[in-house]
């Protein structure tokens, strides 16, 4: 079974400065989708980025970029000039590509807070 | 962020009631989910469904029931629950489960307090 781990239960940045969030997962399949949600403390989840895996490059959303590594099964969420209204949990999820497969499974979250 | 909405925000229920979470979106999606948020746990997949019919049920048990009358609707029928029910149950929709990246949608959740 896919598994998705993300190490960091809580981090912390300066406003204005960059940080990443890790995540991992494990899978035995070759294609397949990762994304990044957020749940702001209102708790509506959003998508800030996605990935597929059969893409080399790295996707980039604004201030967002990933960092994917498939060798080492590695999806890290790099959040640049950091600001207030993104503090929030941050969720690393992971979707196979089979046909019919629906399920997202969902790492354990990063709690991101911003000091001013 | 009005795309997907639930009701009711917060529900305080006793052991042996009887209550439902109603989910609704706005999106044009087929396909609905209801997922599970406790506290220091990942989100749980409960139950999926694509154009109305059942897909995913991930070993729920059942005292929790799911109705999906149609594409736009989803109910999670609850009774005889346990206090470790409580939780945040999360409601989701995507264009069409089966295929794509298909962004999921999240609705605000339902906070469920189970006494």
């Amino acid at each position: 079974a896919q598994t998705v781990t993300q190490s960091q239960p809580e981090m912390s940045v300066q406003e204005a400065e960059t940080v990443t969030l890790s995540c991992t997962y494990d899978t035995s399949e070759s294609d397949y989708y990762l994304f990044w949600y957020k749940q702001p403390p209102s708790r509506q989840m959003i998508l800030v980025i996605r990935q597929e895996a059969y893409k080399q490059q790295n996707a980039t959303e604004n201030r967002f970029s990933v960092n994917f590594q498939k060798a080492a099964k590695s999806f890290s969420l790099k959040i640049s000039d950091s600001q207030l209204g993104d503090a929030a949990m941050y969720f690393c999820a992971y979707r196979d590509l089979i046909q019919g497969a629906q399920k997202l499974v969902f790492g354990q979250g990063t709690r991101l807070t911003i000091n001013p | 962020e009005t795309g997907v909405t639930q009701t009711p925000r917060h529900l305080v229920m006793g052991m042996t009631n009887k209550k439902s979470l109603k989910c609704e979106q706005h999106l044009g999606h087929n396909a609905m989910y209801w997922y599970k948020q406790s506290a220091k746990k990942p989100l749980e997949l409960m139950f999926v469904y694509n154009f109305k019919e059942q897909t995913e049920n991930n070993s729920v048990p059942s005292r929790f029931s799911p109705e999906c009358p149609n594409s736009s609707h989803l109910f999670l029928h609850l009774h005889t629950l346990q206090p470790e029910d409580s939780a945040l149950y999360l409601c989701a929709s995507s264009r069409d489960g089966t295929r794509g990246p298909d962004t999921q949608y999240f609705g605000p959740g339902t906070r469920l307090t189970v006494l």
